[in-house]
């Protein structure tokens, strides 16, 4: 069975940092590409960041570059995202979510609980 | 970036009705790599529909994905008391991958 599951969450000032983890089974880790999506309080959902399996390739939106660093340890499934300069509207629940296919732009079939991000002082 | 609009904002319908959802893109771009993506409140989202019309696994029947170029649509043939919830389009054939906005079905 398929599992993800995040941890790292909390509440940060602006300007600070928190690296999120989300650990993965049920599945080869390394053999597909896992996102970051996340979701403001009675909001829609945003994609943030993606990366391939292997970690060699990585992709993030434009409201995170330059501060956002998504990355994976496939020796220990786990897949991150550090976060640093957060910002008020860096507040969210964030997922992590996996590809459904192997080495192919896929959508996302399996999605993490979500971890709460809250940024404020 | 591709922006994807999603309409109505909120359907509203009672249990047996058929729900049809619309999602546009605003350039062809997404080379049918289009998901539709079911929010219940408190839960993550659960993937329906890949490639504008393929069912993901354990999905039903009444839920089918249609469309291609910038115009796809969602449709839920009769309501059952469990799909009232918020429906999002998503493309990932481009970077970066974008959402809809949503659309609420509610019961009416």
């Amino acid at each position: 069975e398929v599992q993800l599951l995040e941890s790292g969450g909390g509440l940060v000032q602006p300007g600070g940092s928190l690296r999120l983890s989300c650990a993965a089974s049920g599945f080869t880790f390394s053999s597909y590409a896992m996102n970051w999506v996340r979701q403001a309080p009675g909001k829609g959902l945003e994609w943030v960041s993606l990366i391939s399996g292997s970690g060699g390739n990585t992709y993030n939106a434009d409201s995170v570059k330059g501060r956002f660093t998504i990355s994976r340890d496939n020796s220990k499934n786990t897949l991150y995202l550090q976060m640093n300069s957060l910002r008020a509207e860096d507040t969210a629940i964030y997922y992590c979510a996996k590809d459904q296919a192997r080495g192919v732009t896929t959508a996302d079939d399996y999605w993490g609980q979500g971890t709460l991000v809250t940024v404020s002082s | 970036e591709i922006v994807l609009t999603q309409s109505p904002g909120t359907l509203s319908l009672s249990p047996g009705e058929r729900a049809t959802l619309s999602c546009r893109a605003s350039q062809s771009g997404t080379s049918n790599y289009l998901a539709w993506y079911q929010q219940k409140p408190g839960q993550a989202p659960r993937l329906l529909i890949y490639g504008a019309s393929s069912r993901a696994t354990g999905i039903p029947d009444r839920f089918s994905g249609s469309g291609s170029g910038t115009d796809f649509t969602l449709t839920i043939s009769r309501l059952e008391p469990e799909d009232f919830a918020v429906y999002y389009c998503q493309q990932y054939g481009s970077s970066p991958r974008t959402f809809g906005q949503g659309t609420k079905v509610e019961i009416k």
